[in-house]
């Protein structure tokens, strides 16, 4: 058990839809990081977010979006789904993002089925 | 964006086999990590290497940093049955999001009774 936990474990939605991703970093943890994971694409970055702001961004969607609250959880929304938007979306987080050891340590994800 | 060569793409071994795979870049990586992935749920982490050169020990796991800092390698000896899945392994890079790790595609460590 990572420490990293997120919500919900399955997700079934249809075209069109939106849904939201939930994720509890470590305790202690500050950074939180998001990745998708399909068979063609692999484990692709997200974005990051970092004591409640943004940080850095990578392969985001705009349809897609993220924040961090103050109790430092998570949530990253996907809205007007599309087929290709089916995959595993995992969370990770680690104790300082500010370029420096970088130890992700990752949940157990959400298999999204659109 | 930058992309992790990883090899082999899979590998068929015996129980007891010493196993080993790399990751290759063509752009100066900061850190490596390596994970192991079983089927359903997320990568563990199992190495982070820092500097260049460096050379990390888990058991029965040993990773190194290459020299150029393009490259490193993940040792498995004595592989046991629990050693089954995915491997993957990963880095940030200079000039890459902040933190965000690149992953290699992985490699899938199959053991034959």
């Amino acid at each position: 058990d990572s420490g990293v936990t997120q919500t919900p474990k399955h997700l079934i939605t249809a075209t069109g839809q939106r849904v939201t991703l939930r994720c509890s970093p470590r305790s202690g943890d500050l950074s939180v990081y998001w990745y998708q994971q399909s068979l063609d694409q692999g484990l692709q970055f997200l974005i990051q977010y970092y004591n409640g702001e943004e940080r850095a961004k990578g392969n985001i969607l705009e349809r897609f979006s993220a924040q961090q609250f103050p109790d430092l959880h998570s949530e990253l929304n996907l809205s007007s789904l599309e087929l290709g938007d089916s995959a595993l979306y995992f969370c990770a987080s680690s104790v300082d993002g500010l370029a420096g050891p970088n130890e992700q340590y990752f949940g157990p994800g959400t298999r999204l089925t659109v | 964006g930058q992309q992790l060569n990883q090899s082999p793409q899979s590998m068929f071994i015996q129980e007891g086999e010493d196993v080993s795979m790399n990751c290759t870049s063509s752009s100066i990586f900061n850190t490596w990590l390596w994970y192991k992935q079983d089927p359903g749920e997320g990568p563990v982490l199992l190495i982070a290497l820092y500097k260049a050169g460096e050379l990390t020990s888990n058991g029965r796991l040993t990773a190194q940093f290459g020299i150029t800092r393009k490259d490193s390698f993940l040792n498995i000896s004595a592989s046991i049955p629990s050693d089954v899945g995915i491997y993957f392994c990963a880095g940030t890079y200079s000039g890459g999001g902040a933190d965000g790790l690149t992953f290699g595609k992985g490699t899938h460590l199959i053991i034959q009774p």
